[in-house]
């Protein structure tokens, strides 16, 4: 199945400042990519689905100016929290579709100060 | 519309079987099952197809019901390994936009 590598792992930022999460397809050319967001022992709540080369689409109430999402290329999907804030902090993961299954990457920690 | 999943927790003894339930009000195209372990990335374990049948993958099987649209998520003869919050997912077309439930979280001890 589709290799998806998540970085960081884990990152601890100060209020006000802005994170960026990294998603790559190692050996397959994601065309979409989900955005996840779980709190904890939350379910995981799907944030925008990110289009290579096009515009994202975001779940309502998602903030689009707080949440970036870029999708330059079909092994990359960026996901930026701009001015995070505590109530940002989460757990955020990505993920791709390849052969009727969704392939997660390893998620990323955001703890805001 | 957010799938209900049941019972949200249980409890086993190594060796011992559970079941595992999701219910949507929407017609599906397919529900997924994953389980997640704390900290990590869930992990895909089966999809269960509108007109599909039963499937199994080891000692951990599912099935679909299309009229009711539910599924259950049966697991025998449970292992320590098996412990994590088990999630389904569905989706109302051949899209990979995943609508996940409240999880249910097993765990099994010696």
């Amino acid at each position: 199945g589709a290799v998806v590598s998540q970085h960081p792992s884990w990152v601890i930022c100060k209020s006000g400042t802005s994170v960026k999460i990294e998603c790559r397809s190692l050996d397959f050319q994601a065309t979409t990519m989900f955005w996840y967001r779980q709190f904890p022992k939350q379910s995981l709540m799907l944030m925008a689905t990110s289009n290579e080369g096009s515009k994202a689409t975001y779940e309502q109430g998602v903030e689009k100016d707080k949440f970036l999402i870029n999708h330059a290329s079909l092994t990359l999907s960026t996901l930026t929290v701009t001015s995070a804030h505590p109530e940002d902090s989460s757990f955020y993961i990505c993920s791709t579709g390849e052969d009727e299954k969704l392939f997660f990457g390893s998620g990323t920690q955001l703890s805001v100060l | 519309q957010q799938p209900v999943q049941s019972p949200q927790a249980v409890i086993l003894r190594e060796g011992e079987d559970a079941v595992i339930n999701c219910s949507s009000s929407k017609a599906l195209y397919s529900v997924h099952w994953y389980r997640q372990k704390h900290g990590e990335a869930p992990v895909f374990l089966m999809i269960l197809l509108k007109g599909g049948e039963q499937k199994g993958h080891e000692k951990i099987s599912a099935s679909f019901n299309e009229k009711k649209q539910q599924s259950s998520l049966y697991l025998t003869a449970s292992q320590l390994s098996y412990s994590g919050t088990y999630f389904c997912g569905t989706e109302r077309g051949s899209n990979y936009k995943l609508t996940f439930g409240k999880g249910t979280l097993l765990t099994v001890n010696p």
